[in-house]
């Protein structure tokens, strides 16, 4: 089974351009989080999406916003970039929301704004 | 959710238990305690959690006191792949706004040769 896929796995952006991140969760998974990591800090939470709604929401600006499509793969949005948006973006995945145990993570998105 | 203290680094020998300590004395009675890791450049990986009891799986063991103010991970024969950043979570599980984890920033464990 594939696991959590996000792609692209790189990426270099300009200060005030957008970016748009992918994610697929595993097979038959429903839920789709987002979370940012700076270097040297633990992920901080940005977005959880369920049944293509959003169930929540991290203390993140409206530059951020992100959707669930029908297949329940996910696209994480960042408008007008700024140098402390680079970081690791990482999309983690369950059958839902409030399930009892963990998450599956993927191997991220490295985002550099130049 | 709570709060958690770990130590900001620990080293262990090849071959030897790893011991993770985590402190989460404002935890509450519906709080479970979950360990995720983080290898190098990977994303985090779920390894155990627990409310109240020892919990033991393939890679793990969780050790919890009796108040559950704190808790220890265990990985029995630590191997050099288990070099990691390890963070130990506290969240409700059923009710409330239990959709995120709140990672703190860890604890890196070197298993030196």
């Amino acid at each position: 089974d594939a696991g959590v896929t996000q792609s692209p796995t790189h990426l270099i952006k300009t200060r005030g351009q957008h970016v748009t991140l992918r994610c697929s969760p595993i097979s038959g998974h429903k839920s789709v989080s987002w979370y940012q990591q700076v270097l040297g800090q633990g992920p901080q939470f940005i977005f959880q999406y369920y049944e293509k709604e959003e169930r929540g929401r991290g203390n993140f600006p409206d530059r951020f916003s992100a959707r669930q499509f029908p297949n329940y793969s996910s696209e994480l949005n960042v408008n007008a970039l700024l140098l402390g948006d680079s970081a690791l973006y990482l999309c983690a995945s369950s059958l839902a929301p409030l399930q009892n145990y963990g998450y599956t993570f993927g191997s991220g998105t490295r985002l550099t704004v130049v | 959710d709570a709060k958690t203290t770990q130590p900001p680094s620990m080293d262990c020998a090849e071959g030897r238990a790893a011991n993770l300590p985590c402190n989460h004395s404002t935890i509450s009675g519906n709080e479970y305690v979950y360990w995720y890791r983080q290898i190098h450049s990977q994303g985090p990986q779920y390894i155990i959690h627990g409310l109240k009891n020892n919990e033991t799986n393939e890679m793990a063991s969780l050790i919890i006191t009796e108040d559950r103010k704190s808790s220890t991970l265990i990985l029995p024969h630590a191997t050099l792949r288990d070099t990691a950043v390890y963070y130990c979570i506290v969240r409700v599980v059923s009710g409330g706004s239990n959709y995120k984890l709140t990672f703190g920033k860890g604890t890196l464990l070197t298993v030196n040769p």
